[in-house]
């Protein structure tokens, strides 16, 4: 089944803790991206990257680390959290080539910092 | 600035009804605009993908329209149901490869 997959799908943790949400695709798509939703602001994108090797900031990357070293994964490093990162995020992925770039989402992770 | 903006933010209505979702997207010069389902607790997922050549898509009872002029797009669904309420989400892609998403319109369709 085609998918993106994320893990975990809940985390609690405490301020300073480093932690690591994965993202892995298996339809080879490009481009990969992550997302944070929060009431009343919507889904931001926070990084997001064209292919292996290739990232960009997003509209909300600080404190937030990511890296593209496979095409298939695209995990989203917290170095020190702070309460503000609580949030449901999400790891999405497309081809680039145009007409093709329909985003497929992954379930979600929903983190706590305490 | 990019900005996408759906209103309203929420929406009930009786079962049957045909209704109209609204996105409204700053500059014109988009590469594309996305319609997505959310539902609670779980995570997007695509209904229909416009690009900016396009005027409309359909998809069964969907049917998704674009506007770069006056820098609308709309989301008919007819005979609505209730398995159709969920939150919808619309996403403008602009030069940059950034996604824009608005913050959704919550629909409640009344058996």
């Amino acid at each position: 089944e085609a998918q993106v997959t994320q893990n975990p799908r809940y985390l609690i943790t405490v301020t300073g803790k480093k932690l690591t949400v994965t993202c892995s695709q298996n339809m080879n798509h490009e481009y990969m991206s992550w997302y944070r939703q929060d009431p009343g602001l919507g889904l931001r994108q926070i990084y997001y990257s064209m292919n292996v090797e290739v990232t960009d900031k997003g509209d909300v990357p600080e404190g937030y680390k990511v890296s593209r070293k496979e095409k298939r994964n695209f995990p989203l490093i917290l170095e020190s959290p702070s309460p503000n990162q609580t949030s449901l995020y999400f790891c999405a992925s497309s081809f680039l080539s145009s007409g093709a770039n329909v985003l497929t989402f992954g379930a979600g992770s929903r983190l706590t910092v305490l | 600035k990019q900005e996408v903006t759906q209103i309203p933010a929420a929406l009930s209505v009786p079962e049957g009804e045909n209704l109209v979702l609204n996105c409204s997207f700053t500059d014109s010069a988009i590469y594309n605009l996305q319609w997505f389902r959310q539902d609670p607790g779980k995570g997007l997922t695509s209904l229909l993908l416009i690009q900016s050549s396009q005027r409309e898509q359909t998809s069964g009872r969907l049917n998704a329209s674009l506007d770069k002029s006056s820098g609308r797009s709309t989301l008919y669904i007819a005979a609505s149901q209730p398995g159709d309420s969920a939150t919808y989400l619309c996403a403008v892609m602009w030069a940059g490869n950034q996604f824009y998403f608005g913050t959704g319109t919550s629909l409640t369709v009344i058996p």
